[in-house]
């Protein structure tokens, strides 16, 4: 059974600073990894796709990284500012022609970025 | 283009009482799933359908039914509530071709009492 884990859970930082969001799996039979962003009370805005067969992507001051041999990716974040406080989840999408696109979804890190 | 929307937003139900949540979604994605969201528990999947006319359970699929009458609507039922359903309920749909990501909906926040 495929497993997300998401450390670290909670991280504040000063505004300025560069981070990064670990990510790891425990099955590396999988198409892609999504991360997204969610607001309190708010929905999931997807923020990065990568697929199995890449090694990063990158939008803006995000960029985020992934080693499906050993089961992990990471966010890393530019520059932190306020507005990035959110909660970040990563999801995974099972391989396999019964997987139906399932995503499995880690527990998530609430980011502050104070002033 | 207005992605996955769900309705209603905000509900409180009595024990016992039925309601629908409704998803559509007019990217004319293939699969649609119902998750929900509850402190310490992550998302978890309840029901997907991967095209119209089909069903099937997720993970915790107990105490909901869900159809798929039109490929743009995926609609959740529960026809008996209790307060363990209490939750944020989300919806999100997707193209079967792996290249794509999830569209999720902003969520349906309910409260049974």
């Amino acid at each position: 059974k495929q497993e997300v884990t998401q450390i670290p859970a909670a991280l504040s930082v000063p505004e300025g600073e560069n981070l990064v969001l670990n990510c790891s799996f425990t099955d590396s039979a999988i198409y892609n990894l999504q991360w997204f962003r969610q607001d309190p009370g708010k929905g999931l805005t997807s923020l990065l796709l990568i697929q199995s067969s890449q090694r990063e992507q990158t939008s803006g001051r995000l960029n985020a990284s992934l080693d499906k041999s050993s089961g992990r990716s990471t966010l890393y974040i530019a520059a932190s500012q306020p507005g990035d406080s959110a909660t970040y989840l990563c999801a995974v999408r099972r391989a396999g022609g019964t997987s139906y696109g399932k995503l499995t979804f880690g527990q998530g890190t609430i980011l502050t970025v104070h002033p | 283009n207005a992605g996955v929307t769900q309705t209603p937003k905000f509900r409180v139900l009595k024990t016992g009482q039925s309601m629908t949540l409704l998803c559509a979604q007019d990217m004319n994605h293939e699969y649609m799933y119902w998750y929900r969201q509850d402190p310490g528990m992550g998302l978890r999947l309840i029901h997907y359908s991967v095209g119209e006319g089909t069903t099937a359970k997720g993970e915790v699929p107990d105490g909901y039914n869900v159809s798929r009458l039109k490929k743009q609507n995926f609609l959740l039922g529960l026809e008996s509530a209790a307060p363990s359903q209490t939750s944020v309920y989300f919806c999100a749909s997707t193209p079967p071709d792996r290249a794509y990501g999830y569209t999720f909906g902003s969520g349906t926040r309910l409260t049974v009492v």
